[in-house]
């Protein structure tokens, strides 16, 4: 079983705050994925990224893939309330399944 | 813009009921996954279907859930007997083959509450 390791789980900043979520494994992944997910709804893919070092920039949020393939970051700059929600990693390993990791809630206060 | 649909989007059941969910995902699209997930938690994968093929059913509680996609298009995850611990929201998403395999379009869900 492929397992990812969110941090932090719950995480309540004030609006314009800076912050960076971390996806962690043991395992190599073929590509890891971001997503946004808010209450009542299915999550929403917000980036994909496949390459050792890449990094992604959407807005204010910047996605990074670590160089083994195995963490990532994901980092929003100047928090808005609209950012609030689940973000979840994902990521494409062995047998080419998509494992999901637990999950980071964010809360954004005005 | 192309919707995965999931009815009901809510359902409350008690315990030992048998309930049904179903989904119809984007068109065309012939990857269809139902996800788990529990409150607070990351989804998990319970079937994928490629067209009406099962590729994994490997974290499906067999002994009461069964999942079908009898034309290859819209599916069916019913439990029976239903357990409280079953209370989740339970996720469609869909996916084109290839290329596109790696873009996985969510539907809204459906959450089950079992009393």
């Amino acid at each position: 079983t492929q397992l990812l390791e969110q941090s932090p789980q719950f995480l309540s900043i004030q609006e314009g705050e800076n912050l960076t979520v971390y996806c962690n494994s043991s395992s190599v992944f073929s590509s890891l994925q971001w997503y946004r997910q808010e209450p009542g709804e299915g999550p929403v893919l917000l980036v994909t990224v496949v390459t050792g070092g890449e990094v992604k920039k959407l807005k204010r949020l910047t996605f990074q893939f670590g160089d083994a393939r195995k963490d990532s970051s994901l980092h929003i700059t100047a928090a808005q309330p609209g950012d609030t929600g689940l973000y979840l990693c994902a990521g494409r390993g062995a047998g080419n399944m998509l494992t999901f990791g637990g999950g980071t809630r964010l809360m954004v206060k005005p | 813009e192309a919707e995965v649909a999931q009815s009901p989007r809510y359902k409350i059941t008690e315990k030992s009921q048998a309930v049904a969910f179903w989904c119809d995902p984007i068109s065309g699209h012939a990857t269809l996954y139902w996800y788990r997930q529990i409150l607070g938690q990351g989804p998990e994968l319970l079937v994928q279907f490629q067209d009406e093929s099962v590729v994994d059913d490997s974290q499906l509680p067999k002994d009461r859930f069964s999942a079908e996609r009898l034309k290859g298009v819209d599916s069916t995850l019913k439990i029976q007997p239903a357990e409280l611990g079953d209370s989740a929201m339970y996720l469609c998403a869909s996916s084109l083959q290839g290329a596109g395999a790696n873009v996985l379009t969510f539907g809204a869900g459906s959450r089950l509450t079992v009393l």
